[in-house]
């Protein structure tokens, strides 16, 4: 199997731009999982979903974040309005237990907003 | 609110030095333990973890943890390490919410 896929595993965009994040989780896998990499606040959970459906989006910073799950290899996390602050990495993990057994993730990606 | 706190967050050995990488968390139920690596420039992987049974958990490339539940604690061990362990290193517990939650992370740099 290829791992869990995210695309682009680069992006800089202006203040205000939407950005969208994807992510192909591993066959199979029933929990989705979307984290955000900092310096200051480390790896932080945003959302996850079992069985396409999202279970727990406390992480979720505000309302400019959103997340979807169309089917149960395509995951996407979009952002609009992009602001600075949100330059961060960004993971996507899947796992095969509901709930979250092992978690694998993929490359991520480092998002840049000036 | 489940927590983790990794007591060290960047540590400087020698190769052929012993590393041991303090994690302790706050939950008094069941708990699922983790330690995960990210090596420069690459994704997490995890290293090693435990579910139940013997507290001593072998993990890959040597590393071993130590689940003490009285200290609430599940420290990361590897008696040498090598100028390929640089990396950062996340200790992560799952309760009952199903979630991950992570500690801050410790670099490790080994230096040839």
């Amino acid at each position: 199997d290829a791992g869990v896929i995210q695309s682009p595993r680069h992006e800089v965009t202006e203040m205000g731009q939407e950005v969208t994040l994807r992510c192909k989780p591993i066959s199979g896998h029933n929990s989705l999982f979307w984290y955000r990499q900092t310096m200051m606040r480390g790896l932080e959970l945003l959302i996850y979903f079992n069985n396409n459906v999202p279970i727990d989006d406390s992480g979720m910073p505000e309302d400019r974040f959103s997340a979807k799950m169309p089917n149960a290899s395509f995951s996407t996390l979009k952002i609009q309005p992009s602001e600075p602050r949100d330059s961060a990495v960004y993971f996507c993990a899947s796992s095969l237990v509901q709930g979250g057994d092992t978690q694998y993730f993929g490359p991520g990606t480092r998002l840049t907003v000036l | 609110a489940q927590s983790v706190s990794q007591h060290n967050h960047h540590v400087i050995l020698s190769e052929a030095a012993s590393l041991e990488l303090g994690c302790n968390y706050s939950y008094g139920g069941t708990v699922n333990l983790f330690w995960y690596v990210q090596y420069p420039g690459q994704h997490l992987q995890l290293l090693l973890k435990y579910f139940s049974g013997d507290p001593l958990v072998k993990g890959i490339k040597g590393f071993e943890a130590e689940f003490i539940k009285s200290k609430f604690s599940f420290n990361l061990r590897k008696p040498s390490v090598q100028w390929s362990d640089t990396a950062e290193y996340f200790c992560a517990v799952k309760g009952n919410t199903g979630k991950l939650i992570f500690g801050q992370g410790t670099t490790l740099q080994v230096k040839p």
